[in-house]
């Protein structure tokens, strides 16, 4: 079975724009969760969705959004971007009848 | 909420066994999971407790009491390879369901 996979794996943005992450999640996986990892704070969770519907949100701003899809794909948007934002943004997925997450190789944004 | 406590480094030896502990407070426990993460790399998932005891998998073993909020990982037969940060996570219930809250992680380096 293909793994998690991200795109893009790279972005370089400069403040004020927003940018789009995209997570294809383990086929039969439905749970897909966001995270954001930097080296002062560690994994912190973004939010997690499944069926298309957010179960979960963590304590970041209302800059950061996002979505699943019918097939389980999922999204997360960050607009308005600043400088803290610039991170590794990994994305995790879970079996039907499990709670283990299998996370992506993540993709690295860089704010200037 | 949730605080997750694990010590931010230790070092062993190659062939020796190692022992990383995580405590953790929680209003709705509902599993721990180890991960290992090395540099530069996602993090891949290694063992999951959500009754008290001990889950043996090969060289890694991992020890819950939810009594005390207290888990451990027990690395043995060490190898370089296993020089790598190891992250605890809890998983929670009820408003929480399907939020991961993860400590700052170990990093364990393995001399020769």
């Amino acid at each position: 079975k293909a793994g998690v996979t991200q795109t893009p794996r790279y972005l370089i943005k400069t403040r004020g724009q927003q940018v789009t992450l995209s997570c294809s999640p383990i086929s039969g996986h439905r749970s897909v969760s966001w995270y954001q990892q930097t080296p002062g704070q560690g994994l912190q969770f973004l939010f997690e969705y499944f069926s298309e519907t957010q179960r979960n949100k963590g304590n970041f701003p209302g800059r950061f959004s996002g979505r699943q899809f019918s097939n389980s794909r999922s999204e997360m948007n960050v607009s308005t971007l600043e400088l803290g934002d610039s991170a590794l943004y990994l994305c995790a997925s879970s079996p039907p009848r499990g709670s283990e997450q299998y996370f992506g190789p993540g993709t690295r944004l860089t704010v200037t | 909420g949730q605080n997750i406590d694990q010590p931010t480094e230790m070092t062993a030896t190659e062939g020796a066994i190692v022992q990383i502990n995580c405590t953790y407070q929680t209003s709705g426990f509902n599993g721990l999971f180890w991960y290992q993460q090395h540099a530069g790399e996602a993090p891949t998932f290694l063992s999951y407790n959500v009754l008290d005891g001990l889950e043996e998998k090969g060289r890694f073993s991992s020890f819950l009491s939810r009594s005390k909020g207290y888990s451990y990982l027990l690395l043995k037969e060490l190898q370089m390879k296993d020089s790598a940060s190891y992250l605890c996570a809890v998983r929670e219930t009820g408003t929480n369901a399907g939020k991961s809250t993860f400590g700052d992680g170990t990093t364990l380096t393995v001399k020769p």
